[in-house]
């Protein structure tokens, strides 16, 4: 059974880099027909899709986050990585890592895990 | 701006059938966005409902469909279960990698 796990820092401060890790396990991510990525809800608020990646590395972007997000994979660990720079408060949310059908739809979701920004 | 919207909350009665909706502004919604369907309970990640506008996920309840109706996809629920009381979201793919998330619906069942 697929499974996905979120790691990395509960607190980041203002203007600093957001660094998550998401290990993959029971299936690799070098399948065919699925991406991989981000997707974040701040406290008490809705989902918003933050990038996406194929295992390839092809990678794909928010508008609205683009210019300070980046996506990556390693496939040799079986895991992708989000890098959100220059953070403030409004960038504190539940950051899930899913994987995606192709056609952009979550299919698998992780647990999720809280990054506060403060100082 | 591509906006996806959905009614910020409905209510449905135990046993009857509730439909909701996903809009885009501007346009209309067909097939070709692929829409998907996401359920959340307080606390826990989004359980996915339904994908590429009607087929279910594994383990869901043939009581969740989804379709086109006019130009929004729609999520029907039928016979519908105290446990059913949450929160609702679509999904619209525009394509070029990008997914676009509604504001999500929270269903009331009383």
């Amino acid at each position: 059974q697929l499974q996905l796990r979120e790691s990395g820092p509960g607190l980041v401060k203002p203007s600093e880099t957001l660094s998550l890790t998401c290990t993959v396990s029971g299936g690799s991510i070098t399948t065919d027909y699925y991406y991989w990525g981000w997707i974040r809800q701040p406290p008490g608020k809705g989902l918003e899709w933050v990038a996406s990646v194929y295992y390839s590395g092809t990678a794909y972007y928010n508008p609205s986050l683009k210019s300070r997000v980046t996506i990556s994979v390693d496939t040799s660990r079986n895991q992708f990585s989000l890098k959100l720079t220059s953070v403030t408060a409004t960038d504190t949310s539940l950051y899930y890592c899913a994987r995606l059908h192709t056609s952009g739809s979550p299919d698998s979701w992780g647990q999720g895990t809280l990054v506060s920004v403060s100082s | 701006q591509t906006v996806v919207t959905q009614e910020p909350s409905f209510s449905v009665s135990p046993g009857g059938t509730v439909t909701l909706t996903c809009g885009l502004t501007p346009g209309s919604v067909s097939t070709t966005f692929y829409p998907s369907w996401y359920q959340q309970t307080p606390g826990q990640p989004p359980r996915t409902l339904i994908y590429n506008t009607n087929i279910r996920s594994s383990g869901v309840p043939h009581r969740f469909s989804g379709s086109i109706l006019g130009n929004r996809a729609a999520l029907t629920i039928t016979g519908a279960q105290a446990d059913d009381e949450c929160d609702y979201y679509c999904v619209l793919y525009m394509g070029s990698g990008i997914s676009v998330f509604g504001g999500g619906t929270k269903l009331t069942v009383l």
